[in-house]
């Protein structure tokens, strides 16, 4: 039984499109967390959503996390070939950001030049 | 700043055999993670170290797999005998303590063949 569940799990664009990319869960969590792994590398942090409802934008990202935190949403505009890789949510079970993170399956995001 | 680093980068062996991962992570670090990552799915945490203690081991096969962290910096990885399924990529990471964002190594990607 996956506790995060990733949607889609593949997805090829056309640079300059958007997307969306959706991470959900019966179970609430203290944090949230998106990162971007590369072919051959360990996944980087892009960013942690703490409060339910919280908007965050980097560049051209904004993330999401839901009023009951229990999923959050990564939205993409004007997709470039640089964002290609696999992105990852991850909740943390704890209390008080403990550290401990359950990873959803992952989107594995291809965009076309 | 150095990052998490690990060895060795790549592992090939026969079912039954032996095999250990190192990780050295970035100093001060109070907070080590062994995470499998299997081809397609998120990363699964295995073991997680406070300084040299063991916080949670649960989803740890414990009859193969074991892992230290003495003197709380550097940790090992075993596995003892692989196994076809233990095919995989194995990452580490680390987080200060209190902190909950988490830095990955490059991982080691095992081939039991």
């Amino acid at each position: 039984t996956q506790l995060l569940e990733q949607s889609p799990q593949f997805l090829s664009i056309q640079e300059g499109e958007n997307l969306t990319v959706y991470c959900n869960s019966s179970s609430v969590f203290s944090s949230l967390q998106w990162y971007r792994q590369e072919p051959g590398e360990g996944p980087v942090l892009l960013v942690t959503v703490v409060t339910g409802g919280e908007v965050k934008k980097l560049k051209r990202l904004t993330f999401q996390f839901g009023d009951a935190r229990k999923d959050s949403s990564l939205h993409i505009t004007a997709a470039q070939p640089g964002d290609t890789g696999l992105y990852l949510c991850a909740g943390d079970l704890g209390s008080s950001n403990t550290g401990k993170l359950i990873f959803g399956q992952g989107t594995t995001l291809q965009v076309k030049p | 700043e150095a990052g998490v680093a690990q060895s060795p980068r790549y592992k090939i062996i026969e079912k039954r055999q032996s095999v250990a991962f190192w990780c050295n992570p970035i100093s001060g670090h109070a907070t080590l993670y062994w995470y499998q990552q299997i081809l397609g799915q998120g990363p699964k945490l295995l073991i997680q170290f406070q300084n040299n203690g063991v916080v949670d081991d649960s989803q740890l096969p414990k009859d193969r797999f074991s892992a230290e962290r003495l003197k709380g910096v550097d940790s090992t990885l075993k596995i003892q005998p692989a196994k076809l399924e233990d095919s995989a990529v194995y990452l580490c990471a680390s987080s200060p303590q209190g902190f909950r964002k988490l830095f990955f190594g490059s991982g080691t990607q095992l081939s039991v063949l």
